[in-house]
């Protein structure tokens, strides 16, 4: 299994600002993920993130909003640009595991937009 | 599309009890069904995978079941206890060439009195 490590583990952020996340895992991985868990709903996959190629975003999430750096196999970035409180919600980094087949997660960031 | 639905929506049970957890998809063209357990505020932690291929998978007192043919997995949790008490996810990876993307439920929260 890996282990993932994510900064800030939670904030209070206000309306207007951008926050980075970091992602950190304790080995080397090709895929990382970078979800979305937003009060009361389930979690939403906001892009994908491999090393040395741009992130990969899926419907409805852009670049200029939560624009991602993947700088090496063991760790990721993720900014949430110029929030609001709709963007209060946990984010989670998640990676694919060695076998190419369990999917793991971190312990989140949960951000709080006032 | 694929969509995911978990019933019950919230369950409570005595400790001791056997219980089961119930999670139907739409669309049985998956790669595989991953069940997480996520503590209030906290990250997820992967459970069990059961490929597309298997029927079924243990580990201690959980074992997971999949039907795939008619959209269904099952989460039986045997002997509960307090500490079980958890939201568990359900979510389903597609099949597809570089297709790495969870669908999640919303979950089931589940509370086990002591």
């Amino acid at each position: 299994s890996a282990v993932i490590s994510q900064k800030p583990s939670r904030d209070i952020c206000q309306r207007g600002t951008s926050l980075t996340i970091q992602c950190q895992v304790d080995s080397q991985v090709t895929m990382m993920f970078w979800y979305r868990q937003q009060p009361g709903q389930s979690l939403t996959l906001i892009a994908t993130a491999n090393q040395g190629s741009e992130a990969t975003y899926e419907s409805g999430f852009v670049i200029d909003k939560f624009p991602i750096s993947r700088p090496n196999l063991t760790f990721s970035t993720l900014t949430v640009s110029n929030m609001s409180p709709e963007d209060s919600s946990i984010y989670l980094c998640s990676v694919l595991g060695g076998t190419g087949n369990t999917i793991y997660f971190g312990e989140g960031s949960w951000l709080t937009v006032v | 599309k694929q969509e995911v639905t978990q019933i019950p929506a919230a369950l409570s049970v005595p400790e001791g009890e056997n219980l089961v957890l119930n999670c139907s998809f739409t669309d049985s063209a998956i790669y595989n069904l991953q069940w997480f357990r996520q503590d209030p505020g906290k990250g997820l932690t992967s459970l069990l995978l059961i490929q597309s291929s298997q029927r079924e998978q243990t580990s201690g007192r959980l074992n997971a079941s999949l039907d795939k043919s008619s959209g269904r997995s099952t989460l039986y949790i045997a002997a509960s206890q307090p500490g079980d008490s958890a939201t568990y996810l359900c979510a389903v990876r597609r099949v597809g060439a570089g297709s790495y993307q969870l669908t999640f439920g919303k979950g089931t929260k589940l509370s086990v009195i002591p």
